[in-house]
């Protein structure tokens, strides 16, 4: 099983740069995703990291430190649009069913505000 | 690319009555397929993961003969809620799996099915 940390809610103004962090406790890692959710909708896949390090992605980067089971989200530029629920899910092997399962935090509810 | 469609989107049903609803991957094969469930401001519940030609694996907790799962194709999942009560209503949300990039599997969602049972 797993443990899955991340804030509950920030806020942050538009045109600044937010930082969303996670931290988990797992065996048999294999990746871990961050997922974006509006309000009503399914989530849209933001990033995936399963080594150590930033991976860059536009206005959004993820970076993730296997060692410390710590990953985080960073939004820069902030647009009224960004506003919504952050999900961060880790991904591990599930020897039930044979399957890799990725599980998910509660999500961290940004809201951008002018 | 990667698209995965749901249907119903939205289902109104009565107490006693069964739901189905189909997660459909449109240009991909899935061989693996997990159904959630989300509450208001709550994070999604995995319910089961479904894999092509066998049998769903559910999670703790989960009734199996009420969330009947069937995995027919490699692009087909359905769930029908069985005998569907008031305390089922929900947003059901599917995914499907996706080699990214030939280098990872990741999931790729439906847009929902918000039951609502009266």
């Amino acid at each position: 099983g797993q443990n899955i940390d991340q804030p509950t809610e920030m806020t942050a103004t538009e045109g600044a740069i937010v930082q969303i962090n996670c931290t988990y406790q797992t065996s048999g890692f294999n990746g871990l995703f961050w997922y974006q959710q509006h309000a009503g909708e399914a989530p849209t896949f933001l990033s995936y990291n399963v080594l150590d390090g930033l991976e860059e992605k536009g206005r959004f980067s993820s970076f993730l430190s296997r060692s410390k089971g710590y990953s985080y989200l960073l939004l820069k530029e902030l647009q009224m649009k960004d506003s919504a629920s952050y999900l961060c899910a880790v991904r591990e092997w599930r020897r039930k069913g044979g399957s890799y399962i990725p599980t998910f935090g509660r999500g961290t509810s940004l809201i951008v505000h002018p | 690319g990667a698209v995965v469609s749901q249907h119903p989107s939205r289902v109104i049903c009565k107490s006693g009555t069964s739901v189905k609803i189909e997660c459909r991957s449109l240009d991909f094969q899935a061989t693996t397929m997990f159904w959630y469930r989300q509450f208001p401001k709550k994070s999604l519940m995995l319910m089961a993961t479904s894999n092509e030609g066998s049998k769903a694996t559910y999670e703790q907790g989960v009734e199996k003969d009420k969330f009947l799962i069937n995995h027919a194709s490699l692009t087909l999942s359905t769930l029908t809620v069985t005998s569907a009560h008031p305390e089922d209503s929900s947003f059901y949300i599917c995914s499907a799996e996706s080699r990214l990039a030939g280098v990872v599997d990741t999931q790729y969602f439906g847009p929902g099915t918000r039951l609502t049972v009266l």
